[in-house]
């Protein structure tokens, strides 16, 4: 099996630009949480989608907003990129309490 | 805010030499997990261990958990330089609807 794909790998934006990223999970897999790496705040929980509806979120403001869509895959947004939204955004989809992580993206904002 | 807190922040060791990984953490659980992240990468799912549980092992790592220290720790025996990594360690608490918080990690070094 694939594992979870993340696009894209690396991304450089501007301030207050916006940005979308992609994540396909494990076939099978209905799950998808989304964290934010930051090597200040360790790893930040954004929010879960499970069936296209979103089950869990962080405290993040709502620049952030995901969907899901009926194939599991799933999409973050940030709008009004700032300085302090770069990081590393790792998507994981869940079977049996256990996450299986992307491998992120990267994204920097100038 | 952080549910797991992790000691020590950094750790680096020979190879073959034993190390250890604590984390602590504030709220009931319904399980704690570790995971292993290489530089830059996602994170790779280690171990799980449940809140009836008290010890769990898997090849070279054993996970203990002390619910009413409400504390857990990761030993990877006999370290080799791929061990070289960050150890996360997440909890599902109770009191958190099923989402996984994770610790800040120790970053662990294993000298040849």
């Amino acid at each position: 099996k694939a594992g979870v794909t993340q696009t894209p790998r690396y991304l450089i934006k501007t301030r207050g630009q916006q940005v979308t990223l992609s994540c396909s999970p494990i076939s099978g897999h209905r799950s998808v949480s989304w964290y934010q790496q930051t090597p200040g705040q360790g790893l930040q929980f954004l929010f879960e989608y499970f069936s296209e509806t979103q089950r869990n979120k962080g405290n993040f403001p709502g620049r952030f907003s995901g969907r899901q869509f009926s194939n599991s895959r799933s999409e973050m947004n940030v709008s009004t990129l700032e300085l302090g939204d770069s990081a590393l955004y790792l998507c994981a989809s869940t079977l049996n309490e256990k996450l299986f992580f992307g491998s992120g993206t990267q994204l920097s904002v100038l | 805010s952080q549910q797991g807190e992790e000691d020590p922040q950094a750790l680096s060791i020979q190879e073959g030499e034993n190390a250890t990984m604590n984390c602590s953490y504030k709220t009931s659980i319904n399980n704690l997990q570790w995971y292993r992240q290489n530089s830059g990468r996602g994170l790779v799912h280690l171990i799980l261990i449940r809140s009836n549980e008290r010890e769990k092992h898997s090849g070279r790592l054993r996970v203990t958990l002390d619910t009413s220290k409400k504390s857990s720790s990761l030993l990877i025996t006999a370290s080799r330089a791929a061990d070289t990594a960050s150890y996360f360690c997440a909890t599902d608490a109770r009191n958190q609807g099923g989402k996984l918080i994770f610790g800040q990690g120790t970053e662990l070094s294993v000298k040849p």
